[in-house]
């Protein structure tokens, strides 16, 4: 258990209103990433963080913004949501269990629908 | 930049028998890591294994073991005996290094492969 927590864990909400989801997490990693995860296309990276303040943009970025201001919570926000980002997003951390393996751990995921 | 394929987007095996998941990989990069992960249709995301570029053994974990062909690009996931709760969709990831030799831990995922295990 990486204790990994999203919130909201699903969000049904309308085209043009801002959403925020919330990744936290209590063993005090440093890495922390937003996927989301479509049909077709596997997961795609949007923004990833390597520590308080520290966030860039992967992939998918449009649309999204992040913020990091203590190391463990990761929020991703829609300012103003589409429906092209109705999606599952899911929060990772680099896990330190093997440190030149490096893999990441994943949350349950939070289902988002954009109407 | 990294690229991930996997061409099979689904597959079938009989219980008890072994399969083979397909993933073939772009990179520039000398130094990478390949992963395979499990999502079941309860859909959390299962780290499975792992094969670093410069290991020359491939990587076994339990009944899961890692066909690693670094000339062609290549990190087939085998799963051994199949049983029917390896049911799920199965997911090959890359993590490579920026210029300046850091990925930060960036995985860039394939599209996936849906395992369907027949009693």
């Amino acid at each position: 258990d990486a204790g990994i927590t999203q919130s909201p864990r699903h969000k049904v909400t309308e085209t043009g209103t801002p959403v925020t989801l919330r990744c936290h997490q209590t063993e005090n990693h440093r890495y922390m990433y937003w996927y989301r995860q479509d049909p077709g296309h596997g997961l795609r990276l949007i923004h990833y963080s390597y520590g308080v303040k520290d966030t860039d943009k992967g992939e998918v970025s449009d649309g999204y913004s992040v913020s990091r201001s203590k190391t463990e919570d990761f929020l991703l926000t829609l300012e103003s949501a589409t429906s092209s980002q109705t999606s599952v997003y899911f929060c990772a951390i680099k896990g330190s269990l093997h440190p030149n393996t490096g893999e990441l751990f994943f949350g349950e995921g939070s289902r988002l629908t954009v109407l | 930049a990294q690229k991930i394929t996997q061409t099979q987007p689904g597959m079938f095996v009989q219980e008890k028998e072994a399969v083979t998941l397909d993933c073939t990989y772009d990179t520039s990069d000398q130094s990478y890591g390949l992963f395979w992960y499990k999502q079941p249709s309860s859909g959390e995301m299962i780290f499975l294994i792992y094969q670093g570029s410069y290991d020359e053994q491939n990587a076994t974990e339990g009944r899961y073991s890692l066909n690693f062909q670094k000339a062609r690009k290549s990190a087939n996931l085998v799963i051994s005996a199949s049983q029917l709760g390896d049911s799920a969709m199965y997911f090959c990831a890359m993590r490579g290094a920026n210029a300046g030799g850091t990925s930060y831990g960036k995985l860039t995922f394939g599209q996936g492969t849906i395992l369907t295990v027949h009693p």
